[in-house]
C-alpha cells in the first residue's frame, strides 16, 4: 500500500528540540519530493519546505528558513522535520505530503500523512 | 498573507451546486490544484492540473480556470462534502508552494 506514516503527537516545552518523522512505503522513495505543511489551530495550510530524497536537496519557504530543518534517510525511506528550539507559536499539526506532477502545469501533493500534532507550552 | 484569495465560506443545499472560487494573478497559467479537508482529517487531493480528478474522486467534482480565477465546482452536493477546500499553486519563479486561505463548505 502506498502511504506516508507519521510519528505520534508530541508535547514539549519552549526551548526544547524535536524531530518528527514521515515514513514512506509502497513507492520508490527517491523519485518523489516530500513536502512538509503546517496547519496552526483553526487555520489554513502553509508549505514549509521540501526534500528530494534522491540527493537530499532541500527547499524552504522564506517563512520557515532558518527555523526548521528538513532531512531524509534513504535507508529507512523516512523524511524528517526538526526544530532546535521550539516556541509556543510552533503549536500546530504538521503534515508530510508527496509531490507529484513536476512538469507543467505544476506540482501538487497527491499523498498525505495523517499529521503530527505538536504542542508547545510551559 | 496568501497570494491566492478564497471566500471564507459557502453554504449550499443538498443536491444543489457549490462553486468555490480562488483568485490570483494569472492563476490559470500556473496550474491550480484543489484539496478537501474534512474535520479532524488530513487534506485530500480532489482536483489537479486545473481540471483532472484523481482516481476515486466522484465526477461531481470539477475544476476550471478563467483569467485570474480558478473555480472548484461540486455538483449535486451531499452532506459528506462538508469541509474546507483549499486551492494551491506553485510559483514558477521561486519554486515555492502557495495555498489559498480556504473555503468552508456547509451543506444546509
Amino acid at each position: 500500500e502506498v502511504q506516508l506514516v507519521q510519528s505520534g503527537a508530541e508535547v514539549k516545552k519552549p526551548g526544547e528540540s524535536l524531530r518528527i518523522s514521515c515514513k514512506a512505503s509502497g513507492y520508490t522513495f527517491t523519485t518523489y519530493w516530500i513536502g512538509w505543511v503546517r496547519q496552526m489551530p483553526g487555520k489554513g495550510l502553509e508549505w514549509m519546505g521540501s526534500v528530494w530524497p534522491g540527493d537530499s536537496d532541500t527547499k524552504y519557504s522564506p517563512s520557515f528558513q532558518g527555523h526548521v530543518t528538513i532531512s531524509d534517510d534513504k535507508s529507512t525511506t523516512t523524511a524528517y522535520l526538526q526544530w532546535s528550539s521550539l516556541q509556543p507559536s510552533d503549536t500546530a499539526i504538521y503534515y508530510c505530503a508527496r509531490v507529484s506532477g513536476l512538469s507543467f502545469p505544476g506540482p501538487f501533493f497527491d499523498l498525505w500523512g495523517r499529521g503530527t500534532l505538536v504542542s508547545v507550552s510551559s | 498573507s496568501s497570494v491566492l484569495t478564497q471566500s471564507p465560506s459557502v453554504s449550499v443545499a443538498p443536491g444543489e451546486t457549490a462553486r468555490i472560487p480562488c483568485g490570483g494573478r494569472n492563476i490559470g497559467r500556473k496550474g491550480v490544484h484543489w484539496y478537501q479537508q474534512k474535520p479532524g482529517q488530513a487534506p485530500m487531493l480532489v482536483i489537479y492540473s486545473n481540471t483532472d480528478r484523481p482516481s476515486g474522486i466522484p465526477d461531481r467534482f470539477s475544476g476550471s480556470t478563467s483569467g485570474d480565477t480558478a473555480t472548484l465546482t461540486i455538483n449535486g452536493v451531499e452532506a459528506g462534502d462538508e469541509g474546507d477546500y483549499f486551492c494551491q499553486v506553485r510559483d514558477v519563479g521561486s519554486g515555492h508552494y502557495d495555498f489559498g486561505s480556504g473555503t468552508k463548505v456547509t451543506v444546509l
